[in-house]
């Protein structure tokens, strides 16, 4: 069955410290993956995607992603986190442009000034 | 205003009551999605429709029910809302057409407290 997994429930940074959050996914063949950030009290935001191409994926804030197929995986970094990056962050996935999208069970991300 | 407006925001309801969650949207896509979030669950898909004729049981459809009155306008019902059906409920838009299909775009939720 398709699913997306994320290594850590919960994790917490300093300010500046280097971030790397796990996710990893099981689906055969083609494979579409996003993260999604929840800051707290808002809705889900688009952080970056990867589609086809450059496995290294830039998005916004800072955040890249790296496509490793041979792994499945699909890990969240940044190299200096703030504050303001204190949030939720779905990892998600899904086949075709036809299949639904998958969700992981969310990384609770808490950043100590 | 808001691309994706859910209504209501919050709602608290007793068991065995019927519940109403609505969606519309201005993006123009024609996708639209209901999920709810639960703590260490994530997100799951209730149900989903790629068009007004279109409707897709998700991955926990038991429970719910849904209406797609027009292609801006998504509903979700409880027919007999029961306390674990207790969440945070999201629906989300996505317009078909490669590559951007998949990319959804949420509305800001609906937190629902059944009683």
């Amino acid at each position: 069955a398709q699913s997306v997994s994320q290594h850590n429930h919960h994790v917490i940074l300093s300010e500046a410290a280097s971030l790397e959050l796990g996710c990893n996914y099981s689906y055969g063949g083609t494979v579409n993956l996003f993260w999604y950030v929840q800051y707290p009290g808002q809705h889900l935001q688009l952080l970056l995607k990867y589609f086809s191409g450059d496995p290294l994926v830039k998005g916004i804030k800072g955040f890249e992603a790296e496509f490793i197929k041979s792994k499945f995986s699909f890990n969240l970094r940044k190299p200096s986190v703030q504050w303001s990056d204190t949030a939720e962050y779905f990892c998600a996935a899904t086949g075709t442009s036809y299949d639904k999208v998958i969700f992981g069970p969310g990384t609770s991300l808490s950043v100590i000034p | 205003d808001a691309d994706v407006t859910q209504t209501p925001r919050n709602r608290i309801t007793k068991t065995g009551k019927r519940i109403m969650l609505e969606c519309s949207q201005t993006k123009g896509h024609d996708r639209m999605y209901w999920y709810r979030q639960d703590p260490g669950l994530g997100l799951r898909l209730i149900y989903y429709s790629f068009d007004v004729k279109d409707i897709n049981k998700g991955e926990i459809s038991d429970g719910y029910s849904v209406s797609r009155q027009a292609q801006a306008k998504f509903s979700l019902s409880l027919e007999s809302a029961i306390p674990n059906q207790t969440a945070l409920y999201f629906c989300a838009t996505s317009k078909t057409g490669s590559p951007g299909a998949n990319v959804l775009t949420f509305g800001a939720g609906s937190r629902l407290t059944v009683l």
